[in-house]
């Protein structure tokens, strides 16, 4: 079974500059997330999709960051424009999704490493 | 107060040591997760624990629900343990129920 994939893998550019980023989950994965995790911290969960609709999206910056799940598989986060503290790995991860919430492992990909100067 | 507390932060060992990070959680929990992460991002989920203890290896982790505290052991050390040890509950009720709370992690090296 493929796992999730990211692209690119690292990505630099400056204060103010737009970004993205790709995500294509395990398939059958209904469950997709984001997380950002900067040096030294722990992950921190973006937004949650099931399928193509927006379960949890509390923590994501709205005014700079978007992120779309369109046809329910891949998905693309988007930052505009981006903030010297934005600096971090974003990770993508997928599960099959449990309606209860358990037993419903998620995997991981790469992460992007993002630099902002 | 984070929601998940790990310790060490940081943990240099020498090759053999038998190793222990300690994670404590303060919310009620369905399960709790031990993730590995090397150098470049990608995290590597080791074990999903919701009682007592499982084995992989030189692998060791525990729980206890009651105390709200779980442990990772490593047995016989190795360099190419070297890694960030992530602990990761998922929660039980609330917002946002079923996702994972992340501990800030603990970066191991384990020096030949």
């Amino acid at each position: 079974e493929a796992g999730v994939a990211q692209s690119p893998r690292y990505k630099i550019i400056e204060k103010r500059q737009s970004v993205a980023f790709w995500c294509n989950p395990i398939s059958g994965h209904a469950t997709l997330y984001w997380y950002q995790q900067i040096l030294g911290q722990g992950p921190k969960l973006l937004i949650q999709f099931q399928n193509n609709g927006v379960v949890d999206d509390s923590q994501l910056p709205k005014d700079r960051f978007s992120a779309e799940r369109l046809k329910g598989v891949d998905s693309t986060l988007k930052i505009q424009p981006a903030k010297l503290e934005d600096s971090a790995v974003y990770l993508c991860a997928s599960s099959r999704g449990s309606t209860s919430g358990r037993w419903d492992t998620q995997y991981f990909g790469p992460g992007t490493r993002l630099t902002v100067l | 107060k984070n929601e998940v507390e790990q310790s060490p932060q940081n943990l240099t060992a020498q090759e053999g040591e038998f190793i222990t990070i300690n994670c404590s959680y303060s919310v009620g929990i369905s399960a709790l997760h031990w993730l590995q992460q090397h150098p470049g991002g990608g995290i590597v989920s080791l074990f999903m624990l919701s009682s007592g203890k499982k084995k992989h290896g030189r692998l060791i982790a525990t729980i206890n629900i009651q105390e709200k505290h779980s442990s990772l052991h490593i047995t016989a050390s190795h360099p190419r343990d070297s890694a960030v040890y992530i602990c990761a509950v998922r929660k039980r009720y609330g917002g946002s129920q079923g996702n994972l709370i992340f501990g800030k992690g603990t970066k191991l090296s384990v020096k030949p």
